[in-house]
């Protein structure tokens, strides 16, 4: 099983749509976790940390499961600029940082 | 902008050869990671310098090396290149306090081909 999984897409969705990523991950003494945009050929940037309580930033709300080990990113109101890879990433303690493999998602106008 | 930066942005290298790439970490911070990220594919951590020390390290062999300098700024030095080494190598420099682990910011890359 991999450290950590994701769904490589792609999800093609209209604007205005509502979408949902998952992210599951192996290691339960994760200590924290976030999630990072990639446009392409371009460096990741960080969309937002996820906290146990959940966390929503405007369009965006994160979610962590610790019992069952995932993470989750819903995005309201899709805009064609939401168009990126959407990367996981699971911090395993010790500075052990994996990521997923990213999540294509495109919008269609 | 992270105020992250990384040199060359682009290099083309032969196989068997030696490779370094620079990062200057962003202003405060203290920690840098690298990582190799293959087309496709999500970055891959190679290892972090935390204090001029290595801090962990990923998967990979001991031909990809690296240092970290007093100004936090980094090297990666790759030896005997190989083609799979072909990839876009991120430098990520972050602020660590007792352990606890802060979010990455990213520099803008180095795209590595080997021929």
């Amino acid at each position: 099983r991999k450290e950590v999984e994701q769904d490589p897409g792609p999800f093609n969705v209209p604007e205005g749509a509502t979408v949902a990523f998952n992210c599951t991950y192996s290691n339960s003494a994760s200590q924290s976790f976030f999630w990072y945009r990639q446009d392409c050929r371009k460096e990741p940037k960080l969309l937002m940390s996820v906290y146990s309580s959940g966390n929503e930033d405007g369009r965006f709300t994160a979610q962590l499961n610790r019992a069952s080990q995932y993470i989750s990113l819903l995005i309201r109101d899709s805009k064609l600029s939401d168009s990126a890879t959407y990367l996981c990433v699971v911090n395993g303690g010790y500075q052990k940082v994996t990521f997923g493999t990213g999540t294509k998602l495109q919008v269609i106008p | 902008e992270t105020g992250v930066t990384q040199s060359p942005t682009h290099l083309i290298k032969t196989r068997g050869q030696q490779v370094t790439l620079r990062c200057s970490s962003q202003s405060g911070h203290n920690t840098v990671s690298w990582y190799q990220q293959a087309l496709g594919q999500g970055p891959q951590f190679i290892f972090q310098y935390y204090r001029e020390e290595e801090n962990g390290r990923g998967n990979f062999p001991p031909r990809f090396s690296g240092l970290q300098f007093p100004n936090y700024s980094s090297e990666l030095n790759v030896n005997a290149l190989e083609l799979d080494d072909s990839a876009l190598y991120l430098c990520a420099s972050s602020y660590a306090d007792r352990g606890t682990y802060n979010e990455q910011f990213f520099g803008p890359g180095t795209r590595l081909t080997v021929l």
